[in-house]
């Protein structure tokens, strides 16, 4: 089944010690978003790809990073992770064009 | 912000009842969607109402769109165990740049 796959599931690093979450996606579709989402939170778009044309939020730390290096391929780099960054990071897909959004189930980031 | 307000945070029913579900927003919308969560897994789309639909049905989902009041229901009929999760309204705004805006979400307990 086409699909988005984020690995790992979970992720533990140390405070300060720079981490990078992936995602892969089998739709072949454009357009893809990476979301920070607290607990009891709705998600927060981080930024968005339209193919390799990126798109920071206005709220997104400096901090965080991506990277796009192909269609089915995106990276989310946090350089120096505080404890505050600890929590679900999303990535979706969708179509150009398209309404709908794939996600992917996520990786739980932890910060000791 | 322009994150959209659900109502309730919290619903716990009996299964087998029906479960209604309130999202209100802030913009001008090109549609709505609802997305469901469950527990630690990522968002999976529901159903899309476009801005100038003021119903929508799938299965035993019901949506219902008010423009003029910024608002949205979404009523699921005969509930079950497995309705267990989180549900998300989300909004398209209609500026074209394919970016969805999370509400609050409302987790739905179905008590078996």
């Amino acid at each position: 089944d086409a699909m988005v796959i984020q690995n790992p599931r979970y992720q533990v690093t140390q405070f300060g010690k720079p981490v990078t979450l992936s995602c892969s996606q089998t739709l072949n579709h454009n357009v893809m978003y990476w979301y920070q989402q607290k607990s009891s939170q709705a998600p927060k778009l981080l930024f968005h790809y339209y193919d390799k044309d990126f798109n920071n939020e206005a709220d997104t730390p400096d901090n965080f990073q991506s990277r796009r290096p192909n269609t089915s391929f995106c990276f989310l780099d946090i350089r120096s992770p505080g404890l505050g960054d600890a929590a679900m990071y999303l990535c979706a897909t969708s179509p150009m064009g398209g309404e709908t959004q794939h996600f992917g189930d996520g990786t739980r980031l932890s910060i000791l | 912000s322009q994150q959209g307000e659900e109502d309730p945070q919290a619903l716990s029913i009996q299964e087998g009842e029906n479960a209604t579900m309130n999202c209100s927003y802030k913009t001008s919308i090109n549609n709505l969607q609802w997305y469901r969560q469950n527990s630690g897994r990522g968002l999976v789309h529901l159903i899309l109402i476009r801005s100038n639909e003021r119903e929508k049905h799938s299965g035993r989902l019901r949506v219902t769109l008010d423009t003029s009041k910024k608002s949205s229901s979404l009523l699921i009929t005969a509930s079950r165990a497995a309705d267990t999760a989180s549900y998300f309204c989300a909004t398209e705004d209609n500026f074209g740049n394919e970016k969805l805006t999370f509400g609050t979400g409302t987790r739905l307990t179905i008590i078996p």
